[in-house]
């Protein structure tokens, strides 16, 4: 079967580093997709992946390994509205999208 | 404002009683998609619709059905709602599909409970 791991809590403090895990097993890979989802609101497009290596925007950046089915989006120089949940998603050889159960990011003064 | 409208935001439903999820675009997207979100879960696809007049199943579509009658609108119904329906609905579009930088934008959602 597919599957998408991710942490499903995480803690950090404010002004500090945190990366945030995802680890995949799909028919397939198309790329690696991160979405950011404030509670009760709808999940936001933050990052694409297609080729291995570090994809840096402003204080955030995602990472890929292929082949180790590996990725992870890192969230620098914290703020308080980062809380957040962190959805992983793949897009499989069929082009369908396989969503993580997300990873909630609690952030504290 | 261009996006993606849902309607309504909540709503509490019977057992038993049909129910139409609005969805409207305005940004000329050709693909669309359901989705419901539940606790513990990652989002599931119930069904999409890849251009206007094509629709396709998802990985849990029954019990559902959609129509794409044009470009702007995708409604979801539920013909006999049941409990375990009960469940945050959101609605997406993306401009293309397939491989790429394929990005999704979702509207607000509709939370919709089953008694």
């Amino acid at each position: 079967g597919q599957n998408i791991d991710q942490p499903t809590e995480m803690t950090a403090t404010e002004g500090a580093i945190v990366q945030i895990n995802c680890t995949y097993q799909t028919s397939g890979f198309n790329g690696l997709f991160w979405y950011q989802q404030h509670a009760g609101e709808a999940p936001t497009f933050l990052s694409y992946n297609v080729l291995d290596g570090l994809e840096e925007k402003g204080r955030f950046s995602s990472f890929l390994s292929r082949s180790k089915g590996y990725s992870y989006l890192l969230l620098k120089e914290l703020q308080m509205k980062d809380s957040a949940s962190y959805l992983c998603a793949v897009m499989d050889s069929n082009y369908q999208l396989i969503w993580g159960a997300g990873t909630k990011l609690i952030i504290k003064p | 404002i261009a996006g993606i409208t849902q309607a309504p935001t909540s709503q509490i439903l019977a057992a038993g009683r049909r129910m139409t999820l609005r969805c409207t675009q305005d940004m000329r997207h050709n693909a669309m998609y359901w989705y419901r979100q539940d606790l513990g879960l990652g989002l599931r696809l119930i069904h999409y619709s890849n251009t206007a007049g094509t629709t396709g199943k998802g990985e849990v579509p029954d019990g559902y059905s959609v129509s794409r009658a044009n470009t702007d609108d995708f409604p979801l119904t539920l013909a006999s709602a049941v409990p375990s329906q009960t469940s945050v609905y959101f609605c997406a579009s993306s401009a293309s599909t397939g491989a790429g930088a394929n990005v999704l934008t979702f509207g607000a959602g509709s939370r919709l409970t089953v008694l």
